[in-house]
């Protein structure tokens, strides 16, 4: 069964660092996303992506925080400058379709554990 | 705004039945879905209801009612790997972001 893949699974950085973190979407869905979870705490959604731009994103994806689809397979998250309360969860997920309408899952990666020293 | 207000935690014995409610106060509702978590891992979907009503899948059902902004899951013949946390999560019309729920962290006991 296609899944999404996350690297890497573990990310330690120190404050004030850059960090990408990847993604390779299920080959066929055309809509990406970023969620993070800070531990104990809830899944929350960063920015949605499609067709090479960003179609929605949160008040959590400030500057800081950039998305990109370098190839025909990878999604990539750039956090610059990380800071301490970047420490969290990075769900990478995708779906087939929109909010067109009707319910499209959005499949979910295993995720990339951040933490920023 | 839009939140989604879960239990906390849930107890059951396995071969048990649990319920996990789920009410919510959003605008512009597109649909009620659930999302399992194991520690350390994805959030997985387990199941969407557009409409009113029950939709089953296998042990697992899930319950809405627009009109008192609820929703549940059912969990039958509970087994010690359906410990887990359970997320409902709902979306706005036209958006794409998914909102989840405080979740609740359900306990299975042998």
């Amino acid at each position: 069964e296609p899944e999404v893949t996350q690297t890497p699974s573990h990310q330690v950085t120190q404050m004030g660092q850059e960090v990408i973190l990847r993604c390779v979407p299920i080959s066929n869905h055309l809509y990406f996303y970023w969620y993070r979870q800070i531990l104990g705490q809830k899944v929350e959604f960063l920015v949605s992506f499609y067709n090479n731009e960003i179609s929605e994103k949160s008040e959590i994806f400030d500057d800081q925080f950039s998305v990109e689809r370098p190839d025909g397979s990878n999604f990539t998250l750039k956090i610059r400058s990380t800071k301490l309360e970047d420490s969290a969860m990075y769900f990478c997920a995708s779906s087939l379709e929109g909010a067109s309408g009707g319910q499209e899952t959005q499949y979910f990666g295993p995720g990339t554990r951040l933490l920023v020293l | 705004g839009q939140s989604l207000e879960q239990p906390s935690e849930v107890t059951a014995v396995e071969g048990a039945i649990v319920q996990i409610n789920c009410t919510y106060q959003t605008s512009g509702f597109y649909g009620l879905s659930w999302y399992q978590q194991h520690d350390g891992g994805a959030p997985t979907f387990l199941s969407y209801n557009a409409l009113d009503g029950l939709e089953e899948t296998g042990r697992f059902s899930s319950f809405l009612s627009r009109s008192d902004s609820y929703g549940y899951l059912l969990l039958q013949e509970l087994q010690m790997k359906d410990s887990a946390s359970y997320f409902c999560v709902t979306r706005m019309d036209s958006s794409y972001k998914l909102i989840f729920g405080s979740g609740t962290r359900l306990l299975v006991r042998p």
